[in-house]
């Protein structure tokens, strides 16, 4: 079964750090590029970050550049994101997501065809 | 940063169709995906590359676009169907960048 599993979620108070990790199996994690996509309370999905399947191309939203660190490691299937100076607006669900990139006609899009279930990161002092 | 612009409510008599959209620059650029996400629930993947069924979505479920708006139709609605949809794409002003619309409620009367 393919599946991804997160983890390391938990309460933190503003400014500290997080390591968030995300276990791979019933696929080859190698060959696909992974995404962290996060979800605050009652609020709509906002991508994060992405890798590529040999860590080649890392790519951040503006909100989270500088704070937040992608890392995988295919040895052992699994995918991370370390979290730095936390703030309030960091509390979300943090879901990692496998991509899938398709094309047509020169054009492509980057669908997330694997979720996990997520893991809370609650900021709050 | 791009924007995708998603009605936050929509509903839809049991058994009827709905077409739930999302308009944005970015989509003259780039094809739209859809996300189902019931409460609770991680999100699932329905439509990608704008018309594309992943396998064991129901038959129901289409994608469609048009300029700046994609559109996702669901075609006899059922109750199951009820959750929140997302479309995303790249983001027009970095296409290494992924942007998600706001999502819609569907209500299934």
């Amino acid at each position: 079964e393919v599946q991804l599993v997160e983890s390391g979620g938990g309460l933190v108070k503003p400014g500290g750090s997080l390591r968030l990790s995300c276990a791979a199996s019933g696929f080859t994690f190698s060959n696909y590029g992974m995404n962290w996509v996060r979800q605050a309370p009652g609020k709509g999905l906002e991508w994060v970050s992405y890798i590529s399947s040999r860590s080649s191309y890392i790519y951040y939203s503006d909100a989270v550049k500088g704070r937040f660190t992608i890392t995988r490691d295919n040895a052992k299937n699994s995918l991370y994101l370390q979290i730095h100076s936390l703030r309030a607006e960091d509390t979300a669900v943090y879901y990692c997501a496998r991509d899938e990139t398709y094309c047509r006609n020169m054009n492509c899009s980057d669908a997330f065809d694997v979720w996990g279930h997520g893991t809370m990161v609650t900021v709050s002092s | 940063s791009s924007e995708l612009t998603q009605d936050p409510a929509v509903s839809v008599a049991l058994g009827q169709t709905v077409r739930i959209t999302c308009q944005g620059d970015s989509l003259r650029s780039y094809y739209a995906n859809w996300y189902q996400q019931k409460p609770g629930q991680a999100p699932l993947l329905v439509i990608y590359l704008e018309n594309n069924r992943p396998s064991g979505i129901p038959d129901r479920f289409s994608g469609s676009s048009s300029g700046n708006t994609a559109s996702l139709t669901i075609t006899g609605a059922q109750a199951e169907d009820e959750a929140d949809y997302y479309c995303s794409s790249r983001d027009s002003s970095d296409d290494h960048l992924v942007v998600f619309g706001g999502g819609t409620k569907l209500t299934v009367l």
